[in-house]
């Protein structure tokens, strides 16, 4: 089946320390995206790549890295300079040709920093 | 810039019917999208309007006013499993989604 997978699902991080998280998708998608959500708020795009090799800022990019070398792979790095990084970090894709309809969503990894 | 206002809570009974409103303002205008998440789930899709009018999809609809920069989505049938938070979004230009900030929807039985 395809989809969207993350890993891992809870991390626990200690101030200073950079953490990469996981984003897999076998659904052949262009375009992948790294949103943040605090709890009871929406989604904050951090990253976005709509091709192999090159990736834009989003609203919230300071303190975050990405890096795009495989269609399939979208990882996300949250260094120590993220002042607070506690949140929930989702995962997207969108196939480009398909229109601006629907983007899939992973299950997303809960961070907290302790 | 792009935002898009939603209001924050509504509440509603099993078997009711529920609009949840959406105005937006963008710079450019790229359809509107609705999602729906369950609490610690991830969104998923549920339906899209690149032209005004209605767009149905079992018991719910959305709805476009591109004149009067508004949405919504109706949910007709209320059942307990439709407690979760709804968004709607827009199209950025470079190929991103905008989100409104969400909708807590509380079905009561």
């Amino acid at each position: 089946d395809g989809g969207i997978t993350q890993s891992p699902k809870y991390l626990f991080r200690k101030e200073g320390q950079n953490v990469t998280l996981s984003c897999e998708q076998n659904l052949n998608h262009d375009a992948m995206y790294w949103y943040r959500q605090d709890p009871g708020q929406g989604l904050r795009l951090i990253y976005y790549s709509q091709i192999v090799n090159d990736f834009q800022k989003g609203d919230i990019a300071e303190g975050y890295s990405v890096s795009r070398e495989k269609k399939e792979s979208f990882p996300l790095t949250v260094t120590s300079a993220q002042k607070n990084p506690t949140a929930f970090y989702l995962c997207a894709s969108r196939d480009l040709a398909g229109g601006w309809d629907e983007q899939f969503f992973g299950p997303g990894t809960r961070l907290t920093v302790l | 810039g792009q935002s898009l206002e939603q209001p924050s809570e509504v509440t509603a009974v099993e078997g009711a019917i529920v609009q949840i409103n959406c105005t937006y303002q963008t710079s450019g205008f790229y359809g509107l999208s609705w999602y729906q998440q369950h609490d610690g789930g991830a969104p998923t899709f549920l339906s899209y309007n690149a032209l005004d009018g209605l767009e149905e999809t079992g018991r719910f609809s959305s709805f476009l006013s591109r004149s009067d920069s508004y949405g919504y989505l109706l949910l007709q049938e209320l059942q307990m499993k439709d407690s979760a938070s709804y968004f709607c979004a827009s199209g950025g230009s470079q190929g991103n989604l905008i989100f409104g900030k969400g909708t807590k929807l509380s079905v009561k039985p």
